[in-house]
């Protein structure tokens, strides 16, 4: 059974960082594009970042360019997110969610931990 | 960045309606389209990928169909269990990935 457990949210200034992790199991990690998924109180879903099997693919939405990280350690079966920088805009929900076959390009997330929430307020 | 407008963006219906949302997408983005459900404080599940292929063990009463910029999501036979979220997504030009802005179905 795939599974996705998020942690590392929480309460944070603006201007402060914060790493959230995420711990797969179930599936042959290193063979998917992993990526995070974010929902602001009350609003839609934003994919945030991604990242290919042996991270030399990374994508991020450009509103975190230069502020967030995103990067797997295949030998733990994790994903992680350092966020620098935050800002009150980027108070959400961190999903992880396993994307497309490695061998594919990145297409649906079909598997959702159950995520994390992070609140940047002063 | 291709943008993604879901209508409508909220619904009211019957047990047993049928019920149908649009995406329409900003430029031709070919099949690339999935549609997720989400229900209230849970995470997204993916219900359709490439516009009209059902995931594994999702119910029949689901659909999904369009190509090029207009898709549509169809619930055949609205069950009580259907109250939720839906979102449309495409990822033709990635990044980024983009998702509609939601449709809230209830009963």
């Amino acid at each position: 059974e795939v599974q996705l457990v998020e942690s590392g949210g929480g309460l944070v200034q603006p201007g402060g960082s914060l790493r959230l992790s995420c711990a797969a199991s179930g599936f042959t990690f290193s063979g998917y594009w992993m990526n995070w998924v974010r929902q602001a109180p009350g609003k839609g879903l934003e994919w945030v970042a991604s990242i290919n099997e042996d991270g030399n693919e990374k994508y991020y939405v450009d509103s975190v360019k230069g502020r967030f990280t995103i990067s797997t350690d295949n030998a733990k079966d994790s994903l992680s997110l350092q966020m620098n920088s935050l800002r009150v805009e980027d108070t959400a929900v961190y999903y992880c969610a396993r994307g497309s076959p490695s061998s594919d390009i990145n297409c649906y997330f079909n598997y959702w931990g159950q995520g994390t929430l992070v609140t940047v307020s002063s | 960045d291709i943008q993604m407008t879901q209508s409508p963006s909220s619904l009211s219906a019957s047990v047993g309606d049928r019920v149908t949302i649009t995406c329409q997408a900003s430029q031709d983005i070919s099949n690339c389209l999935n549609w997720y459900q989400q229900k209230p404080g849970k995470a997204p599940k993916l219900l359709i990928y490439d516009a009209s292929n059902l995931e594994t063990g999702v119910p029949s009463r689901f659909s999904g169909s369009g190509s090029g910029t207009d898709f549509t999501f169809t619930i055949s036979s609205l069950q009580p269990e259907d109250t939720a979220t839906y979102y449309c997504q495409q990822y033709d030009d990635l990044p980024p990935l983009t998702f509609g802005g939601g449709t809230k179905v209830e009963i």
